[in-house]
């Protein structure tokens, strides 16, 4: 249980162009999904927060309007990366967290994404 | 800011040997802490959670909390090589569905 998909997996995409990332968790509703970002060698950066029919809440120095992410249904979330320059290259990852009392978050398995 | 600790590593540790990973973190309200392995290249995966002060077990892997030091720790026993990778601590903020991740410790068991 507790499966989330992310798709593509990996995309290579010209600067300017825009990418949307999906992520899907499979076997369970997600009140919240998360969206990271991590570089070569260093941590987890938490991008935004979504919640299933609400606006999303980007963290600080994170630009709500490069980074569109919808969260249509419990089992959806989508990033947009818009007009994307090489600096945006990284391997991003959603994360989903189950309804309940757990507080346990799903990965999805990343998109790394090269900008070129 | 709050913060989340852990020893950058790398941890070497011989083959069937105990691994012992560290994290300490800032937020004193925080009620929900989590271990996360992360291979190269591949996203965290949730190896466990603990929420209560104390040790809690599952297999190998054996999770230790103290809320009063702000303290979370992982033993692992009888490590493998195939446990060498990253290992993230999270803690969900008090009063947020907000997780801050640690920078991960590197674990290298030698076989």
């Amino acid at each position: 249980g507790a499966v989330v998909s992310q798709h593509p997996s990996w995309v290579i995409c010209k600067s300017g162009t825009s990418v949307k990332i999906e992520c899907r968790s499979l076997d369970f509703q997600a009140t919240t999904m998360f969206w990271y970002r991590q570089f070569p060698k260093q941590s987890l950066m938490l991008m935004a927060t979504s919640n299933e029919g609400s606006k999303a809440t980007y963290e600080q120095g994170v630009e709500k309007d490069k980074f569109l992410i919808n969260h249509a249904s419990l089992t959806l979330s989508t990033l947009t990366v818009t007009s994307a320059h090489p600096e945006d290259s990284s391997f991003y990852i959603c994360s989903a967290r189950a309804a309940g009392t757990s507080h346990e978050q799903y990965f999805g398995p990343g998109t790394r994404l090269t900008v070129t | 800011q709050k913060e989340v600790e852990q020893n950058s590593g790398p941890l070497s540790v011989p083959e069937g040997a105990i691994a012992s990973l560290n994290c300490t973190y800032s937020d004193r309200g925080s009620q929900s802490f989590f271990w996360y392995r992360q291979y190269s290249g591949k996203s965290p995966e949730l190896i466990m959670s603990i929420y209560s002060n104390g040790d809690k077990e599952d297999g190998r892997f054996t999770a230790q909390l103290n809320k009063a030091s702000q303290y979370v720790s992982l033993l692992i026993r009888d490590s493998q090589p195939s446990d060498s990778a990253t290992y993230l601590c999270a803690v969900l903020l008090s009063g947020t569905y907000k997780y801050i991740f640690g920078t991960g410790t590197r674990l290298k068991v030698l076989a």
